[in-house]
């Protein structure tokens, strides 16, 4: 495997179920991102580790609970979701720092709540 | 705020030259990136600029100028590959990317 890839690349899921997002990078980075893509709107930007921490969280709903095991693994643990989460969700991964940091994506979730 | 402003849609002829404008708010900045999206597939860099002026890269271009807060990606000899929604990013005084809409450009024969 190269790049960024994610895990399930397609998910229906009823509003009482549990689900987790998965994103694996192998790139050599240290910085992973959490991105929500929804129709005509621009990238939103849900969580960013740096050096396995936690720096950004933009007042994501609780019902979003991300999970960062290590610098190449990040998760995204779904439970009681609303049909206007349904988007495609994105996970990034550069090299952790200011500075000119170029973000390598994933190919995306699609992710639908009935 | 910070606010990213580019057209929603535009079409051009395979063969010809495009321009999508970007014009940017942001608190501080730290560059300007534009991505490609191809529909249903992953946005991949394009370009960076920091310094005011033109950077080409093959058929692409683009173009900064920090004074006006206004980017342009210039792609030339289009063809229909390039058909892909086309994202303008600012990076603000933290260094997290603030994101436009995209651009949906669409290639006719």
């Amino acid at each position: 495997e190269t790049g960024v890839t994610q895990t399930p690349r397609h998910l229906v899921m009823g509003m009482t179920n549990k689900k987790s997002l998965k994103c694996e990078q192998h790139l050599g980075h240290n910085a992973m991102y959490w991105y929500k893509q929804s129709a005509k709107k621009p990238l939103e930007l849900m969580f960013v580790y740096s050096l396995e921490e936690r720096v950004e969280n933009n007042s994501v709903p609780s019902r979003f609970s991300p999970e960062c095991p290590n610098s190449s693994h990040l998760f995204l643990h779904l439970h009681t979701l609303q049909p206007e989460d349904s988007a495609l969700y994105l996970c990034a991964s550069s090299r952790a720092g200011g500075d000119y940091n170029e973000q390598f994506f994933g190919p995306g979730t699609r992710l639908t709540v009935l | 705020g910070q606010n990213i402003d580019q057209p929603t849609e535009m079409t051009a002829t395979e063969g010809a030259i495009v321009q999508i404008n970007c014009t940017y708010q942001t608190s501080g900045f730290n560059g300007l990136f534009w991505y490609q999206q191809h529909a249903g597939e992953a946005p991949t860099f394009l370009s960076y600029n920091v310094l005011d002026g033109l950077e080409e890269k093959g058929r692409f271009s683009s173009f900064l100028s920090r004074s006006k807060g206004y980017s342009y990606l210039l792609l030339k000899e289009l063809q229909m590959k390039d058909s892909a929604s086309y994202l303008c990013a600012a990076m603000d005084s933290n260094y997290q990317l603030i994101w436009g809409a995209g651009t949906k450009l669409i290639i006719k024969p």
